[in-house]
């Protein structure tokens, strides 16, 4: 089915640590993965995007891992800030209508 | 800010009432897809537009239904509405054929009591 699941609900780490946040997801043609941060009070702000001809993209402080062998999608951030405080969504797009299947999230909280 | 503009912010209604959101999608965008996200949970897709036809749907209820206009606004209508109604709805939108990143508006806080 179309589903994309967290292993863990909250990550609490301490400031300047590097964080991980995993995810799991079931449709093996999905072909398109991005991850989410979203702030309260506010909309989903896009970080980072793969596609599954690729296993690791880099961006500014962070890094998307693409393990299509296991249906594993994580988030590396590194050298975590307190502005990195919020809940992290992974995506996927499971068909060619190219709509977006949201996992349930991950709290993020970094700890001064 | 992301270029998605959503209105209202908040919206307070009793059950049984109707209600329409609103969203005016980034410039030059042609798709605009439509998300609700209850208490501590993820988004759940509702429904997507694109150039003003309808290309995907997802969980949505009967009582919902949507739109997108000529100048690529859309509108999410919410009828009947029962507490459970109550969640945040987003809209987003994409301008790329294929495979890219939706841009979300800050969404539109449905209360239903």
């Amino acid at each position: 089915g179309e589903s994309v699941g967290l292993h863990l609900p909250t990550l609490s780490v301490q400031e300047g640590d590097n964080s991980i946040i995993n995810c799991a997801y079931s449709n093996s043609a999905s072909d398109y993965f991005i991850w989410y941060k979203q702030e309260s009070g506010k909309g989903p702000q896009f970080i980072i995007d793969i596609r599954s001809n690729m296993d690791k993209r880099q961006g500014q402080r962070v890094t998307v891992l693409l393990n299509k062998t296991v249906k594993h999608l994580s988030l590396q951030i590194a050298a975590t800030q307190p502005g990195d405080s919020a809940v992290y969504f992974c995506a996927e797009t499971p068909d060619s209508s190219y709509k977006l299947i949201f996992g349930s999230g991950t709290r993020l909280l970094v700890r001064p | 800010d992301s270029g998605v503009t959503q209105t209202p912010k908040h919206l307070i209604t009793a059950t049984g009432q109707r209600v329409t959101l609103r969203c005016s999608p980034r410039s030059g965008d042609l798709s605009v897809y439509w998300y609700q996200q209850s208490l501590d949970q993820g988004l759940q897709f509702l429904i997507q537009y694109y150039n003003g036809e309808e290309r995907a749907k997802g969980n949505i209820l009967e009582r919902f239904s949507a739109q997108q206009f000529p100048d690529l606004h859309s509108e999410l209508n919410l009828s009947s509405l029962e507490l459970g109604d109550s969640a945040l709805y987003f809209c987003a939108s994409s301008g790329q054929v294929g495979n890219s990143p939706l841009h979300f508006g800050n969404g539109t806080r449905l209360t239903v009591t």
